[in-house]
């Protein structure tokens, strides 16, 4: 079946320092792949996106590109910054199925410090 | 407006009490979705309406209750909920055949005393 694996956190780095959050996943096809943020008390926010192989989704100096030869989409930032602290997803959808649900992974939860 | 609101935003309610959270989209999908999100869980999809249609009842206990009269507007009806339904309840919405990407709400914290 379909599945997505990544790092299990909490993640803590300082200001300024390089983040990598690990994300892999299991499906058949070409799914497309997300990044969603979560904030404290808040919703899911869609981060970026990837839609086919090699394609690099990239928001707010964050980027992921999507590596259909190692299932992989992980996630990379040059510079985090404290306001960057919340919890992060990556989810698939199966290809060719808009409109069915997202697949998650359970979250990495990233805390700078200044 | 922003583009998915729910309400309440926060309910507390006991295992004999029967209420209503609401999700409403002004993205001009036609697809939505309810999600569950409990502590130390991943996140759970509980039910997906396409065009106003059920399309996916992930087994979800019969105390949940769905409705949606259009597509601008989905419904979780609950009674008689137990203490481990206690959780944060996402909405989200979707264009079901062009796009894949899904636009949350900020969700309803219940808790269930």
């Amino acid at each position: 079946g379909n599945s997505v694996t990544q790092m299990e956190g909490p993640v803590t780095l300082s200001e300024e320092a390089f983040l990598t959050i690990n994300c892999t996943y299991t499906a058949t096809g070409y799914p497309s792949l997300f990044w969603y943020v979560q904030y404290p008390g808040e919703g899911l926010q869609l981060l970026l996106k990837a839609t086919k192989a090699d394609d690099k989704g990239s928001n707010k100096g964050f980027e992921a590109t999507y590596r259909k030869e190692t299932t992989s989409f992980h996630l990379e930032k040059g510079s985090v910054q404290v306001s960057d602290s919340a919890v992060y997803f990556c989810a698939l959808t199966p290809a060719n199925q808009a409109g069915t649900a997202l697949i998650f992974g359970k979250g990495t939860t990233l805390s700078v410090s200044s | 407006e922003t583009g998915v609101t729910q309400t309440p935003r926060h309910l507390v309610m006991g295992m004999t009490n029967k209420k209503s959270l609401k999700c409403e989209q002004h993205l001009g999908h036609n697809a939505m979705y309810w999600y569950k999100q409990s502590a130390k869980k991943p996140l759970e999809l509980m039910f997906v309406y396409n065009f106003k249609e059920q399309t996916e009842n992930n087994s979800v206990p019969s105390r949940f209750s769905p409705e949606c009269p259009n597509s601008s507007h989905l419904f979780l009806h609950l009674h008689t909920l137990q203490p481990e339904d206690s959780a944060l309840y996402l909405c989200a919405s979707s264009h079901p055949t062009s796009s894949y990407e899904q636009y949350f709400g900020p969700g309803t914290r219940l808790t269930v005393t």
